[in-house]
C-alpha cells in the first residue's frame, strides 16, 4: 500500500538557517504529494502541494519538488523564522484511493532566536 | 467563510462515559474526513464520508467508535464506552471533490482525555 516516510525530529535549527525535511513516498502510479504544517494548538494547514512529476510546490518561502525518480517531495527553506516552529507533515494522495490522504510521521522543527 | 468547525474544543472524562465529537465542514464540500493524532501513532484516518454517506470506516479502531453525518453540514463521532487509551486530539477535515489534488482543510481539533 501507499507510504510515506518522513526524517524523525526534532529539529533545532537557528533563525536564518536552511531547513530541510527529507519525504519519501510509495505509491502505485502517480499520487499528487502535499506538505501540511500544524502549528501550536492549531489543526494542520495545507503548505504546498504538487501534482506531478518535476513540479515544484512553494509558499511562504517554503519549496518542494515532486521528484518521481527518487520519489521524494524534500521541503526546503532558505531563511527560517522563529514563527516556523511547527509539525510539518508530508502526504500523499494516490489515484487509487482518490483524495485519502497518507500521512508521514511529521517532523517537529524548533527555531531559536 | 468560516473553516471547518468542531466541538468542543477540550473535553474531559471519565473512563466508560460516552463521548460525542462533532464536526462542521466547510459549506458545499462533499467529503468529510475523522482523524486521530497520538503521540505514538502518529496521524490515522479513522472514517471518512462523501456527500454524507460513509465510505471507508477501514481505520475505526473498534465498535466502541461510531460516526454519523446525517446531513451536509454535520457530522458526529462518538465512542462509547470511552477507554484511557482512546485519550488523543480528535481531527475532522473537509474536501470539496473526490480528486487527487484536493486540498484538505481541518478543523482545530477536539482534545479529548479519559480518565
Amino acid at each position: 500500500g501507499d507510504s510515506v516516510t518522513q526524517m524523525e525530529g526534532p529539529v533545532t535549527l537557528s533563525e536564518e538557517a536552511f531547513l530541510t525535511i527529507n519525504c519519501t513516498y510509495t505509491a502505485t502510479g502517480y499520487p499528487s504529494l502535499f506538505w501540511y504544517v500544524q502549528y501550536p494548538g492549531e489543526g494542520l494547514q495545507l503548505l504546498l502541494k504538487a501534482t506531478k512529476a518535476d513540479d515544484k510546490g512553494s509558499n511562504k518561502g517554503f519549496e518542494a519538488t515532486y521528484r518521481k525518480e527518487t520519489t521524494s517531495f524534500h521541503l526546503e527553506k532558505g531563511s527560517v523564522q522563529v514563527s516556523d516552529s511547527a509539525v510539518y507533515f508530508c502526504a500523499l494522495s494516490g489515484r487509487a484511493a482518490g483524495n485519502k490522504l497518507t500521512f508521514g510521521g511529521g517532523t517537529r522543527v524548533l527555531v531559536k532566536p | 467563510d468560516a473553516g471547518v468547525i468542531q466541538s468542543p474544543r477540550h473535553e474531559v472524562t471519565e473512563m466508560g462515559q460516552e463521548v460525542t465529537l462533532r464536526c462542521k465542514p466547510i459549506s458545499g464540500h462533499d467529503y468529510l474526513f475523522w482523524y486521530r493524532q497520538t503521540m505514538m501513532r502518529g496521524l490515522e484516518l479513522l472514517i471518512y464520508f462523501n456527500n454524507n454517506v460513509p465510505i471507508d470506516d477501514s481505520g475505526m479502531p473498534e465498535d466502541r467508535f461510531s460516526a454519523k453525518m446525517p446531513n451536509a453540514s454535520f457530522s458526529t463521532l462518538k465512542i462509547q464506552p470511552s477507554e484511557p487509551r482512546d485519550s488523543a486530539v480528535y481531527f475532522c477535515a473537509s474536501t470539496l471533490s473526490g480528486l487527487v489534488f484536493e486540498t484538505q482543510y481541518f478543523g482545530p481539533g477536539t482534545r479529548l482525555l479519559v480518565l
